[in-house]
């Protein structure tokens, strides 16, 4: 069955070093969202891309930046951790401008 | 500012009852509205959608009606159940006439009395 994977699960790194989180689907979809999610603000969009080697950012992309080098995978990387991206990180898929299917999260801690 | 809101961050229903999770928009060119649901430790899930040109859609105890004179959304769960405790969400798009994402509210938490 086509899915969509996120790893790791749970992250912890420390403050400064560069992380990336992977986001991998099967269902051949075009489109590809980062979301991060925190208490009081919902999900809030950090980067996307509509196809292979397009990407734009989102609501709250400083400190972070995406590739998407195949129709699969989007990772999102954080060039220097800070506290303040202590969150949970959800990646999304769709084929057009409708229904996104979510990853399972996953959850990072900076210390 | 965000575009897409809700009115109720929090909602307890008895097991059984009706419930009703309503949601705000502000751009009258959205014509494309999602429900999603999220429990805990899990991405969202798609429950239902519907688009400007229909005011009314119904799923499997879901039924979702659209309000376009007000900008008003709202998701009914009928016979709510334990297994309905959740976060719920509503997302809205412009559509094929603009090349953006989905745009979230900040979530409705339902808590199921049993």
């Amino acid at each position: 069955d086509a899915e969509i994977t996120q790893s790791p699960r749970h992250k912890i790194t420390e403050t400064g070093r560069q992380v990336t989180l992977a986001c991998h689907q099967t269902w051949n979809h075009n489109n590809m969202f980062w979301y991060r999610q925190d208490l009081g603000h919902g999900l809030r969009l950090i980067h996307y891309s509509y196809g292979v080697h397009d990407t734009n950012k989102g609501e709250v992309s400083d400190g972070y930046s995406v590739s998407r080098s195949n129709t699969e995978d989007l990772p999102l990387t954080l060039e220097s951790a800070a506290s303040s991206q202590t969150s949970v990180y959800f990646c999304a898929s769709s084929r057009g401008q409708d229904e996104q299917f979510f990853g399972p999260g996953t959850r990072l801690t900076v210390l | 500012g965000e575009s897409v809101g809700l009115h109720l961050p929090t909602l307890s229903v008895q097991e059984g009852d009706n419930s009703i999770i309503n949601c705000a928009y502000s751009n009258s060119a959205s014509d494309y509205f999602i429900w999603y649901k999220q429990e805990s430790g899990k991405g969202p899930q798609f429950i239902i959608d519907i688009r400007s040109n229909m005011d009314k859609r119904q799923g499997q105890r879901v039924t979702v009606l659209l309000n376009k004179t007000v900008k008003h959304l709202s998701l009914q769960i009928a016979a709510t159940q334990p297994g309905d405790s959740a976060v719920y969400f509503c997302a809205e798009n412009i559509g094929n006439s603009g090349n953006t994402p989905l745009v979230f509210g900040k979530g409705t938490r339902l808590s199921v009395i049993a």
